[in-house]
C-alpha cells in the first residue's frame, strides 16, 4: 500500500531536549510538508521541500530545523529553541513540486508532541 | 490577514439529512485551487474534494459536492445524506500560484446525531 508513514504516534519531550519526527513516503511524490496544528486551529506551515537536498521555510519554521536526503524521507527536528513546542505536527507530500494549482497533498497520521 | 475563514466553529445535523459548510476566502489572483479535507478524531487530514478557480462546473465526489460562487469568494462544502462517520472535523484550504503551500481555515466541527 502507498502512503504516509510518521513515526512515534506519541512523544513526549523534556524541556531542553531535541527531538526528530520522522516521516516516510513511498508515493514517488517530489514534494513533502510539515505542518503544526494546535487545538481548535488550522495547520501552519513549517517547511517544506520541492526536491532533494533543498527545502524552504514556511510561516513558522523557527525553532525546527529539516533535511531532505532522500526523496522518500523528510524528518524533522524540534529544537529546544522552540518556545512552546507542544502541538500536533503533520506531514504531507504531493506529486509534482508544488507549484500546480491541482496539486494535492496527501497527509501522514501525524504525530503528537508533548513537552513535559 | 485572513485568507480562510470558515464562520462555523460547530455544526449539527441529523442523520440522512444533507449539511452545508460554509467558506470563504480572500486573494487578488484570477487562478487559485480550492481544497475541502476532513479530519476525524484520529487525526489524520483526508482529502475529499477540489475546485480550480477556472473550472465550470461545480466539483462532485460521491456524497461531497462543492458550491462554488467564485463572485462571493465563497466555497462551501455540501455533504448529502449524512452518515455518523461523517463526524469530523473539517477544513477548507487554498493554494495560489505565488506560494507553493496551502492556506487552511481554522475549522469547522461536524457532530450527525442518530
Amino acid at each position: 500500500d502507498g502512503g504516509i508513514t510518521q513515526s512515534p504516534k506519541y512523544l513526549f519531550r523534556k524541556e531542553g531536549q531535541n527531538v526528530t519526527l520522522s516521516c516516510e513516503q513511498n508515493l514517488n511524490h517530489d514534494a513533502m510538508y510539515w505542518y503544526r496544528q494546535d487545538p481548535g486551529q488550522g495547520l501552519r506551515l513549517i517547511y517544506y521541500s520541492q526536491i532533494v537536498n533543498d527545502f524552504q521555510k514556511g510561516d513558522i519554521a523557527e525553532g525546527y530545523s529539516v533535511s531532505r536526503e532522500k526523496k522518500e524521507s523528510f524528518p524533522l527536528t524540534v529544537t529546544s529553541a522552540q518556545k512552546n513546542p507542544t502541538a500536533f505536527y503533520l506531514c504531507a507530500s504531493s506529486a509534482d513540486r508544488g507549484t500546480g494549482l491541482s496539486d494535492t497533498q496527501y497527509f501522514g497520521p501525524g504525530t503528537r508532541l508533548t513537552v513535559l | 490577514a485572513q485568507k480562510i475563514t470558515q464562520t462555523q466553529p460547530g455544526m449539527f445535523v441529523q442523520e440522512k439529512e444533507a449539511v452545508t459548510l460554509d467558506c470563504t476566502y480572500d486573494t487578488s489572483d484570477p487562478s487559485y485551487g480550492l481544497f475541502w479535507y476532513k479530519q476525524p478524531s484520529s487525526g489524520e487530514m483526508i482529502f475529499l474534494i477540489y475546485q480550480g478557480s477556472y473550472d465550470q462546473q461545480n466539483a462532485t465526489e460521491g456524497r461531497y459536492s462543492l458550491n462554488f460562487q467564485k463572485a462571493r469568494k465563497s466555497a462551501n462544502l455540501v455533504i448529502s445524506a449524512s452518515q455518523l462517520g461523517d463526524s469530523a472535523m473539517y477544513f477548507c484550504a487554498m493554494r495560489e500560484p505565488r506560494n507553493n503551500d496551502m492556506r487552511f481555515g481554522a475549522g469547522t466541527r461536524l457532530t450527525v446525531k442518530p
